[in-house]
């Protein structure tokens, strides 16, 4: 099945700067990149995502990039703010299938 | 709509004991599907359902079974709990593939 890596395991940037969290996956077959944030005692929520016919995707201060020759793709915050903490989780999946595959998750702390 | 919705919120079992999480759905979503969460594993695929009457597994499916009798219930069965079944449930309903899940609160669980 398909397997998500997701780097680092725990980013604390300083208000303001950016953040990259990047993900690899296995299956080339994957075609859904969806992120989703999870906030402390609650569910993940979608934040952004992106289908393989694109190459980049940006809704304000969010943006991802996916590289599917490499087979990798990344979530980029810019500007960052204190409610921006939270644990992303990246995932992938497959045209015909329901199913997402999901990174182990990436904790961010924004300093402020 | 109250979205996905999730009971009980918090539960305390001991080994062996049988119990039931409840997860349900008011936005008529056709896919349903259970996730547990555990620290640095992210979120794993328990069971899926692509409809009511249609269940099927997914990445770590033993020690628990599902059905769906109807399109907004999806519930959840522990058999014989045990202690490596302490983690965090979550429920998500989707429209169709490859489109945004929506997540539910979540069912903190512990066995002892």
């Amino acid at each position: 099945g398909e397997n998500v890596e997701q780097h680092p395991s725990t980013l604390s940037v300083q208000e303001g700067d950016s953040a990259v969290i990047k993900c690899t996956y296995s299956d080339s077959a994957s075609n859904y990149f969806p992120w989703y944030k999870q906030e402390l005692g609650k569910g993940p929520q979608l934040i952004i995502d992106i289908r393989s016919n694109v190459g980049e995707k940006k809704d304000q201060r969010i943006a991802v990039t996916l590289n599917k020759t490499a087979k990798h793709f990344s979530l980029h915050i810019t500007e960052t703010q204190p409610e921006d903490s939270a644990v992303y989780f990246c995932a992938a999946s497959k045209a015909n299938d329901y199913k997402l595959s999901f990174g182990a998750g990436t904790t961010v702390t924004v300093r402020a | 709509n109250a979205g996905v919705t999730q009971t009980p919120k918090f539960q305390v079992l001991k080994t062996g004991q049988s119990m039931t999480l409840q997860c349900a759905q008011d936005m008529n979503h056709e896919y349903m599907s259970w996730y547990r969460q555990d620290p640095g594993m992210g979120l794993r695929l328990i069971h899926y359902s692509v409809g009511a009457g249609i269940t099927d597994q997914g990445e770590v499916p033993n020690g628990y079974n599902v059905s769906r009798s109807t399109t907004e219930d999806f519930p959840l069965r522990l058999l014989s709990a045990a202690p490596s079944q302490t983690s965090v449930y979550f429920c998500a309903s989707s429209s169709g593939r490859n489109y945004e899940q929506y997540f539910g609160p979540g069912t903190r669980l512990t066995v002892t």
